[in-house]
């Protein structure tokens, strides 16, 4: 099974300053998504950036980019600009496009953003 | 617009009572998914289903069973609560095609 780590248990930023998530991934498979996901106190899972592996360009959804590495099998989440209501856990995930559909979590980064 | 509802938020249950999380989606999605999230571990998959009827086991399948008789309805079942599956489950679910999943506002179960 595909294996997702995030190996920063917690962050903090300055409000106004960008910040770097990290994720690396491990799959033998070509085909795949990328997806990273934030999760407020009130415990909904908001989607926020997707990249597929075959995509030439770093994604990019308004304050949000994700830096792919494909080589380095890295996928990490760039936040510019904090803002407070940034503050909250924030997971990266992985999915097979075409052999099994099922989706795999990293263990989430919790992001404070300090006034 | 509601898109995934699971149909408690809050849940306490006894230690050996049979447990029936329920799912509903209105997308018309194949794909449906049970997690539980615990501190530390994050999002771990317990079951899922491509299709009706059809289940997979995911990678903490043990305790727990699953059931899918319609598309829209996908039911997560611990056949034999106990205090160590206490913790908040997540239902998604997505299209095969679509880089989106869904999901629902999680129900929080407590087994004393």
């Amino acid at each position: 099974a595909q294996k997702i780590t995030q190996t920063q248990p917690g962050m903090f930023v300055q409000e106004k300053e960008a910040v770097t998530l990290d994720c690396t991934y491990d799959t033998s498979d070509p085909s795949y998504g990328l997806f990273w996901y934030k999760q407020p106190s009130s415990g909904e899972m908001i989607f926020l950036i997707y990249q597929g592996s075959y995509d030439q360009q770093n994604a990019t959804e308004g304050r949000y980019s994700l830096n792919f590495q494909k080589a380095r099998k890295s996928a990490n989440l760039v936040i510019s600009a904090s803002q407070l209501g940034d503050s909250a856990m924030y997971f990266c995930a992985m999915r097979h496009l075409y052999n099994n559909n099922d989706m795999r979590f990293g263990a989430g980064t919790r992001l404070t953003v300090k006034p | 617009d509601v898109k995934v509802t699971q149909s408690s938020r809050y849940l306490v249950k006894r230690t050996g009572e049979k447990v029936f999380l329920e799912c509903v989606q209105d997308m018309d999605h194949e794909n449906m998914f049970w997690y539980r999230q615990d501190p530390g571990l994050g999002l771990r998959l317990i079951y899922f289903s491509y299709d009706v009827k059809m289940k997979e086991k995911g990678d903490i399948p043990e305790g727990y069973s699953v059931s899918r008789e319609k598309k829209e309805r996908f039911s997560l079942i611990l056949e034999s609560a106990s205090t160590n599956q206490t913790s908040m489950y997540l239902c998604a679910s997505w299209d095969s095609w679509n880089t989106e999943a869904f999901f629902g506002q999680g129900t929080r179960l407590t087994v004393v």
